[in-house]
């Protein structure tokens, strides 16, 4: 059974720090997603990686994908407050899409 | 540009209630989704679509049943309603994989409540 594993699951950062949130998923797969969501609203897409050694960036954000080692990370640099949400990973590549349980991430002044 | 539109956006049940949700895409996307987010559980696919005319359970189906008859909607339904299924329901919809532009987009949410 396809399984998406998050971590961590709570993170608190001050603001100007960085950190990294992964996303372990079970079987093989060309592609991940990830996803934001602010309290009480819908998810919307941040990034689709495509490849192994995909690598995409937003702002203060940066996704990467390593397809052999199953793995994806969301790298935050420098945080702000608005970054403050829960994150998801999604995939991989397959019809029933799954979610990981989320990182919910709370930047402080 | 509606997108993904879900109906209704609050609604509250007394146990042993029915009730349809109904989700509605303007992109012409093949695969649509139903899923439940509980608190510190992430979201939980209860049942998607590859197309018109076909359904599939997902991770938690249990108590609900849905059905696509037109390819912009899906609908889910719950028979009787139960506590347990006091949730926040999520629909989504994308292109099938295998090409880009592959992410789903997700509605706005319906906030379930069953007493």
């Amino acid at each position: 059974e396809l399984k998406v594993e998050q971590n961590p699951l709570f993170l608190s950062m001050q603001e100007g720090k960085n950190y990294t949130i992964y996303c372990n998923y079970s079987t093989t797969s060309d592609r991940l997603y990830w996803y934001r969501q602010d309290p009480g609203k819908s998810l919307e897409s941040l990034f689709v990686l495509l490849s192994n050694g995909a690598v995409k960036q937003e702002g203060r954000l940066m996704a990467s994908l390593d397809t052999k080692a199953r793995l994806s990370t969301l790298h935050i640099t420098a945080a702000v407050h608005d970054l403050s949400a829960t994150y998801f990973c999604a995939g991989p590549l397959s019809v029933d899409m799954r979610f990981g349980a989320g990182t919910r991430l709370t930047v402080k002044p | 540009n509606a997108g993904v539109t879900q109906t209704p956006k609050f609604r509250v049940l007394k146990t042993g209630q029915s009730m349809t949700l109904l989700c509605a895409q303007d992109m012409n996307h093949e695969y649509m989704y139903w899923y439940r987010q509980d608190p510190g559980m992430g979201l939980r696919l209860i049942h998607y679509s590859v197309g018109e005319g076909t359904t599939a359970k997902g991770e938690v189906p249990d108590g609900y049943n849905v059905s696509r008859l037109k390819k912009q909607n899906f609908l889910l339904g719950l028979e009787s309603a139960a506590p347990s299924q006091t949730s926040v329901y999520f629909c989504a919809s994308r292109r099938p994989s295998g090409g880009l532009n592959t992410e789903a987009f997700f509605g706005q949410g319906t906030r379930l409540t069953v007493v």
